[in-house]
This record gives C-alpha cells, sequence and structure tokens, in this order.
C-alpha cells in the first residue's frame, strides 16, 4: 500500500492567497483527519471525517479554513486568504474506524505563508 | 491544564542507555493510549498502542499506563542512535472513529 499521500510537501505563498492542501487516504480507510502541527502548539486536530461525513471541525481556527471530503479517497483543505500565522506543517492522517483506531499519517505539508 | 502534558525536553542519552519518556493527562476517561515516533520531516509513525491500564513489550520498548495516576510511560532500552526522533504520547476515549489528543513531542537524541 503507498499509505497515505499528501500534496504539496512544500508550499510556499504570500499573504491573502489562497492554498489547498490534498490528500488520498490508506484505500479502504473510512476515517480522515486533518493535523496542525507547530513548535508552539505541537499537534492539534483541525477536522474529521467518518464515511465522508465532517464530525467534528471545532479545531478549525475560523471561516479561513475550510474542509472537504467528496469521495472516500481524496480530501482537500483550504485556506482562503492565508496569514502569516498560518505557516505550520499540516498532516492528514486515515484509519480504520473501530479498528484499535490506528491513525496513519502522511508525509505532511510544510506550509509558509509570507 | 491541558489535556495532555509532555515534556518538550529535549533529552539526550549516549548510545546504550534506558530512556523513559512521560506523559499526564487530566480525563480518566481516556481507554487507548499510545506512542507515535516522529523523525525530522516525516510524519508520526505509531510505535506502541495499549489499551486500558498495564503494561506491553515490543523489543526494546516497553509501555505503561497507569489509570490511578493518569501517567503513561515509554521505556527503550539499549537506546540507538536510530532512536532519534520526536515522540509523541496520544490518548483517546473509544476505537470507534474519533481522534486523539497528542502530547506536544519529546525530542530525543542518542549520540554513539
Amino acid at each position: 500500500d503507498a499509505g497515505v499521500i499528501q500534496s504539496p510537501r512544500h508550499e510556499v505563498t504570500e499573504m491573502g492567497q489562497e492554498v489547498t492542501l490534498r490528500c488520498k487516504p490508506i484505500s479502504g480507510h473510512n476515517s480522515l483527519f486533518w493535523y496542525r502541527q507547530t513548535m508552539m502548539r505541537g499537534l492539534e486536530l483541525l477536522i474529521y471525517f467518518n464515511n465522508n461525513v465532517p464530525i467534528d471541525d471545532s479545531g478549525m481556527p475560523e471561516d479561513r479554513f475550510s474542509a472537504k471530503m467528496p469521495n472516500a479517497s481524496f480530501s482537500t483543505l483550504k485556506i482562503q486568504p492565508s496569514e502569516p500565522r498560518d505557516s505550520a506543517v499540516y498532516f492528514c492522517a486515515s484509519s480504520l474506524m473501530g479498528i484499535q483506531n490506528i491513525q496513519y499519517f502522511g508525509a505532511g505539508t510544510r506550509l509558509s505563508v509570507l | 491544564q491541558k489535556e495532555v502534558e509532555q515534556d518538550p525536553g529535549p533529552l539526550s542519552v549516549p548510545e546504550g542507555a534506558i530512556v523513559s519518556l512521560n506523559c499526564t493527562y487530566s480525563n480518566s476517561a481516556f481507554q487507548y493510549f499510545m506512542w507515535y515516533r516522529q523523525y525530522s520531516r516525516k510524519g508520526p509513525e505509531l510505535l506502541m498502542y495499549t489499551y486500558s491500564s498495564g503494561n506491553k513489550e515490543d523489543g526494546r520498548f516497553t509501555a505503561q499506563v497507569d489509570k490511578s495516576s493518569k501517567y503513561i510511560s515509554l521505556f527503550i532500552r539499549d537506546s540507538q542512535p536510530s532512536d532519534s526522533a520526536t515522540y509523541l504520547c496520544a490518548m483517546t476515549l473509544n476505537q470507534a472513529g474519533t481522534a486523539l489528543i497528542f502530547g506536544k513531542g519529546t525530542t530525543l537524541s542518542v549520540s554513539s
């Protein structure tokens, strides 16, 4: 299995621009999680989906952030407009609901907003 | 008080040392406890998984959970330079597709 695939690996953008991060979960997994990691706050959950349905988006910082999961094999996290404080590493993880809740992480997208 | 507290370190030890990493938590309802290892510029990967209280051993790694004290530990025996990474504890209420709550991670460096 190829594991969780995230793209792009690195993104550098200017303040005010729209940023779209992409995630392909492991085939057959039915839960998908978006996390953000910073030195100050560690790894924080932004939103997660079960069977393509958003379950908890309480970690989404503000309305500038949105996430979609149009089908079982694809999810996006969008930031519009981006701000320098959004600079972080964004991880996507997937799991098979009910099976020990083991989450498998992608390699992450390193976002820099200038 | 944060739900999960973990000393960020850094922790530096010589090769062969026994390493002890710890987390405390505040929510007594947590049932599933995990340790993830994260190498620099990589995603976290699961290292150990424990349900409720008790010990679990896997090679050089031992995970301990003490629910009465709300305290979990990871021990690494005969540490190797390849163990140099950030170790994150994580926990959750149940296994039915719920989010994990992570500690901030402890950075470990093992010198040869």
